[in-house]
């Protein structure tokens, strides 16, 4: 089954404990992004990759960082949690045409809470 | 400053009538714009969309209008089933970016 899974679904942590939010997605597909959620505001994207080795900043990259070593995982780091990160957090993968990303896949979301 | 945003945060309508979502944006420059659908506990699944080439796109109940001259795109689900309640966004899609608006929660009572 074509999917994007994310772990863990739900985290609660405390404020500086770093953690990783693991992304895999098994479409081949080269486009990979990271969103956040919250109340009022939409998705916003915090990083994205057009492929291996290729990572930019979306609109809300302070205080997160992302890898792409491989072309199906993509995970989102936070060295160090702030309450203000507390938020709903998506994966998306797409296939690429030139520069356009198309129709994103999203995966289930984690529950991310900073205490 | 919000680059697509749907000014509605909440819609009502009876199961079998029109459902008319709408989103404004102010970047002209864009590819496609893409209309997502959203659960509770669910990441969202893509909808339909529409380039930025046509001024409508239709695919079975669901009808997307773009109106380029006055920035405004609408979704029409017609008719309105009540497995349509979800919360809707609109996306605009740049290059490599994806700009979403803030959502609207379609309701469509039985």
């Amino acid at each position: 089954e074509a999917q994007v899974t994310q772990n863990p679904r739900y985290l609660i942590t405390v404020t500086g404990k770093k953690l990783t939010v693991t992304c895999s997605q098994n479409m081949n597909h080269e486009y990979m992004s990271w969103y956040r959620q919250d109340p009022g505001l939409g998705l916003r994207q915090i990083y994205y990759s057009m492929n291996v080795e290729v990572t930019d900043k979306g609109d809300v990259p302070e205080g997160y960082k992302v890898s792409r070593k491989e072309k199906r995982n993509f995970p989102l780091i936070l060295e160090s949690p702030s309450p203000n990160q507390t938020s709903l957090y998506f994966c998306a993968s797409s296939v690429t045409s030139g520069r356009s990303s198309y129709e994103q896949y999203f995966g289930p979301g984690t529950r991310l809470t900073v205490t | 400053d919000q680059q697509v945003k749907q000014n509605s945060p909440s819609l009502s309508v009876q199961e079998g009538r029109i459902s008319i979502l709408n989103c404004d944006y102010t970047n002209s420059m864009f590819d496609y714009f893409l209309w997502y659908k959203k659960y509770p506990a669910e990441g969202p699944t893509f909808l339909i969309s529409i380039s930025s080439i046509k001024d409508k796109n239709e695919d079975g109940r669901f009808t997307v209008f773009l109106n380029k001259s006055a920035k405004h795109l609408s979704l029409h689900i017609v008719p309105s089933q009540p497995g349509d309640s979800a919360v809707y966004f609109c996306a605009e899609t740049s290059g490599s970016r994806l700009t979403f608006g803030e959502g609207t929660q379609l309701t469509v009572n039985p």
